[in-house]
């Protein structure tokens, strides 16, 4: 397996302008994670999904970040209008199932906003 | 509110040297989970503990979990530049299908 897959690994954007993250998760995992890392806030959980469906979004910073998991191998985080202060790393990560507690990352996708 | 407290934050040695970095809590976690993060990558797991008193080793690196299930350690011996990055540990629980993360010690080993 290529284990997760994120695009794009850099984005530079201006501040008001829409930005979409994408994640593929390994095949067979059944959750998938939405992470922000930051040097100051460190790494923080923003949506987690369930088989597709999001169940717990209670880390998400406000109503300009949405996320959805059309299907068991797509994930898109999206921001719009983005700020200067949503700029982060942003991982996606995975996990086969709720037994096993190993969470596989993706190499993240590095944004900044002007 | 669970919360992991990782110490030190910051840590730069000599290769050769030995380290312990350390993971806290006030919680109970059904099990602990210590990562690697290397530069421009996701953190990648190195071992996980579920047994209270347990200890694992890889390699040069020696894993033990609290007695109480709270805290953890990670101690490594004769440490190589190789060992360079940011290392987490991440709490679970049986309740929940979360993490919680502490914040990270970046480790600096110099040649």
């Amino acid at each position: 397996d290529a284990g997760v897959i994120q695009s794009p690994r850099h984005e530079v954007t201006e501040m008001g302008q829409e930005v979409t993250l994408r994640c593929k998760p390994i095949s067979g995992h059944d959750y998938l994670f939405w992470y922000r890392q930051t040097m100051m806030r460190g790494l923080e959980l923003l949506i987690y999904f369930n088989n597709n469906v999001p169940i717990d979004d209670s880390g998400m910073p406000e109503d300009r970040f949405s996320a959805k998991m059309p299907n068991a191998s797509f994930s898109t985080l999206k921001i719009q209008p983005s700020e200067p202060r949503d700029s982060a790393v942003y991982f996606c990560a995975s996990r086969v199932s709720i037994r096993a507690a190993e969470q596989f990352f993706g190499p993240g996708t590095r944004l900044t906003v002007l | 509110t669970q919360l992991l407290e990782q110490s030190p934050q910051f840590l730069s040695i000599q290769e050769g040297e030995n380290l312990t970095v350390y993971c806290n809590s006030s919680s109970v976690f059904s099990s602990l989970q210590w990562y690697r993060q290397e530069p421009g990558e996701g953190p990648v797991l190195l071992v996980t503990v579920v047994t209270g008193g347990e200890v694992k080793k890889l390699k040069r690196l020696t894993f033990q979990f609290g007695d109480a299930r709270k805290d953890s350690s990670l101690h490594i011996t004769a440490a190589q530049p190789g060992d360079t990055g940011l290392y987490l540990c991440a709490g679970g629980s049986e309740s929940n299908y979360q993490l919680i993360w502490g914040a990270g010690t970046k480790l600096i080993i110099k040649p």
